[in-house]
């Protein structure tokens, strides 16, 4: 099982431009999520899914969107990027509500 | 909404010394998860506690949740240099995970 992957790893856009983060699972876990980690404010949670069809807003959810129409994918879409999207992206996913969250590698991203 | 704080931010420990990291919310948690995350890596999942006062360990490492299930810590003894990295509590409750800010640990050899 190649667990959780991200994609891409690094990514520099220019202000005003989108792109979607990808990431896939293949534990047929229900549970996903994406993160962001800044310099001493640890991980702040984006949005979050608890299954194919639901998703629902974290604590940083503007300038994001996110959607899942299969088990195994849930990209992160920036809109329009801007400067204080700089950061590095976590994807996870677990098998339930309580369990362990399996991570990503990250995706580096800086907005010019 | 949920707060998790995390105290000490940096941790320097000398090579084979003792520390220990605190976790505290705001609210009562359902349970508290413990990860690790090495320079340029991502979080690892370290343990789970979910009963109040519940204690558990790993080798050097003992978790413990406080009775009130607002509080936990993580001790390490004779630390080592496989030891450095950034140690995350997560507090759950309802669907979501909140994260503490982290303890930064870097082992003087």
């Amino acid at each position: 099982n190649a667990g959780v992957t991200q994609t891409p790893k690094f990514q520099v856009l220019k202000t005003g431009q989108s792109m979607t983060l990808q990431c896939a699972q293949d534990m047929n876990h229900e549970y996903m999520s994406w993160y962001r980690q800044d310099p001493g404010m640890g991980l702040r949670l984006i949005h979050y899914s608890v299954g194919a069809g639901i998703t629902d807003q974290g604590e940083v959810p503007n300038g994001y969107n996110v959607s899942r129409s299969t088990t195994e994918d849930f990209p992160l879409r920036l809109l329009s990027a801007a400067p204080s999207q700089t950061s590095v992206y976590f994807c996870a996913s677990s098998s339930g509500l309580v369990d362990e969250q399996f991570f990503g590698p990250g995706t580096r991203l800086t907005v010019l | 909404g949920q707060q998790v704080m995390q105290i000490p931010q940096y941790q320097h420990v000398q090579e084979g010394e003792d520390f220990t990291t605190y976790c505290n919310s705001s609210t009562t948690l359902s349970n508290i998860q413990w990860y690790k995350q090495r320079p340029g890596g991502h979080p690892v999942f370290l343990i789970q506690l979910v009963k109040s006062g519940e204690v558990k360990k790993q080798k050097r490492l003992t978790f413990q949740f406080g009775e009130a299930k607002k509080n936990s810590s993580l001790h390490i003894t004779a630390t080592q240099t496989t030891d450095v990295g950034t140690y995350f509590c997560a507090g759950q409750n309802d669907y979501k995970l909140s994260f503490g800010a982290g303890t930064t640990v870097t082992v003087r050899a």
